[in-house]
């Protein structure tokens, strides 16, 4: 069983709008959250990086909550752009050995 | 180099030929991760190598992918008489044996195409 899970898997938004990824991990013990963005036909791109004491973390339009107790984080779009169309992807770290567990990301697109 | 190279950057190749992906992890970074993505797909976990080691190899498809890493440096992942199937995207990413600020650096990919 995958140890991070995201969704919705796929949505489409229109520009201007706002909307919120789910990330829910099992990854225990937790050291870090980290969300990436991957442009099609490109590596993913880390946006933002949270640490078990961190709940909120923005990177302009971009901001990612997190909370350790039900391992759960969230990413908030706002104001969507087309330029965020792309995949979001969470990763998380394990404490103790940095084992890196990756979900399968988030397809957002963004249409006018 | 100062980031994740992989090559060759696009492949085509013939159904049942073999292929080998090649994947320049960041110089020091012992955690090295493969993994592929089809098209309109997320990311499907291949194998996890920590120096030339390889903990994790669960998410192999098949006994046809195999991958070795040597030097605790350069990867190589092997498919052996590829299939449809198998094409997609294959995506190397490292990570340096850090703690609170462990992040992974992903290359550009190889995109894998069997026809």
């Amino acid at each position: 069983k995958n140890q991070v899970e995201q969704s919705p898997q796929s949505l489409i938004i229109l520009e201007g709008k706002n909307c919120t990824l789910q990330c829910n991990y099992t990854v225990s013990p937790f050291s870090n959250l980290r969300w990436y963005k991957q442009d099609t036909g490109r590596g993913p791109v880390s946006l933002t990086i949270m640490t078990f004491s961190e709940n909120t973390k923005s990177n302009g339009r971009y901001t990612a909550t997190l909370d350790a107790d039900t391992k759960q984080s969230s990413l908030h779009i706002t104001a969507s752009q087309l330029s965020d169309s792309a995949s979001y992807i969470c990763v998380v770290t394990g404490y103790g050995n940095n084992r890196l567990a990756f979900g399968k990301g988030n397809q957002v697109v963004v249409i006018p | 180099g100062a980031g994740v190279s992989q090559s060759p950057s696009n492949k085509v190749t013939e159904k049942g030929k073999d292929v080998e992906l090649r994947c320049d992890p960041i110089s020091g970074h012992t955690a090295l991760y493969w993994y592929r993505q089809s098209l309109g797909q997320g990311l499907e976990f291949l194998i996890y190598f920590q120096g030339n080691s390889a903990p994790d190899k669960s998410g192999l498809p098949s006994d046809r992918f195999s991958a070795e890493r040597t030097g605790g440096s350069v990867s190589t992942l092997t498919i052996q008489r590829t299939q449809q199937e198998d094409s997609a995207v294959y995506l190397c990413a490292s990570s340096s044996q850090g703690w609170e600020n462990t992040e992974a650096f992903f290359g550009q990919g190889t995109r894998l195409t069997v026809v």
